[in-house]
């Protein structure tokens, strides 16, 4: 057990349709991390948080958004589906503080977003 | 931004087997971590490793970042270790984001 957790673990919803998917960090760890995991795509970086302020952006659609909040659980929000956003998401989480801390990233056990 | 090539794409071995996974990455990486994805779709941390060599059991990790590659060893193999393997290397220190490399897929067969 990573010690980050996601949910829900499966949504399956139509396309048009938009969903939050939610996901609570390791205990003490700042940073929170999107990843889409799709067929054709593999697994890429979507967006980063820390403490609460935006830190990072990768391919993210302007369809999608995400916060993190100040108990520093973080939600990506995923609007106006379309087939082709099918794909496992992941959070994953890292260290507490710039000094004296790895920043290994504990990845959670995804959410699996199903668009029919 | 940073690319990275994983070889070979796809692999089978029987138990008992050992075997190398390599992960080339194109520019100078702060730091690299080694993930295993089972079946189920988790991805579990095995190393992370900037430069040097790590042992776990039966796994073991070399990153030469001068030369712009990582190494995962898998030896005396088990039906367990199937699935993929991903390389991820991390371009700039602290908190940021990971580049996963196209994996390399296991099937370990009894």
């Amino acid at each position: 057990d990573s010690g980050v957790t996601q949910t829900p673990k499966h949504l399956i919803t139509a396309t048009g349709q938009r969903v939050t998917l939610r996901c609570s960090p390791r205990s003490g760890d700042l940073s929170v991390y999107w990843y889409q995991q799709s067929l054709d795509q593999g697994l890429q970086f979507l967006i980063q948080y820390y403490n609460g302020e935006e830190r990072a952006k990768g391919n993210i659609l302007e369809r999608f958004s995400a916060q993190q909040f100040p108990d520093l659980h973080s939600e990506l929000n995923l609007s106006s589906l379309e087939l082709g956003d099918s794909a496992l998401y992941f959070c994953a989480s890292s260290g507490g503080t710039e000094e004296g801390v790895p920043y290994e990233q504990y990845f959670g056990p995804g959410t699996r977003l199903t668009v029919t | 931004g940073i690319q990275v090539e994983q070889s070979p794409p796809d692999l089978i071995l029987q138990e008992g087997a050992n075997s190398t996974l390599r992960c080339n990455f194109s520019d100078s990486v702060n730091n690299l971590q080694w993930f295993h994805q089972n079946p189920w779709g988790q991805l579990i941390n095995l190393f992370y490793i900037p430069s040097g060599t790590k042992q776990n059991g039966r796994l073991s990790a070399t990153t030469v970042a001068t030369e712009r590659y990582s190494l995962l060893y898998i030896s005396s193999s088990q039906t367990t270790d199937s699935g993929v393997y991903f390389c991820a290397p991390r371009r700039y220190s602290g908190n940021t984001p990971l580049v996963f490399g196209k994996g390399t897929r296991l099937s370990v067969i009894a």
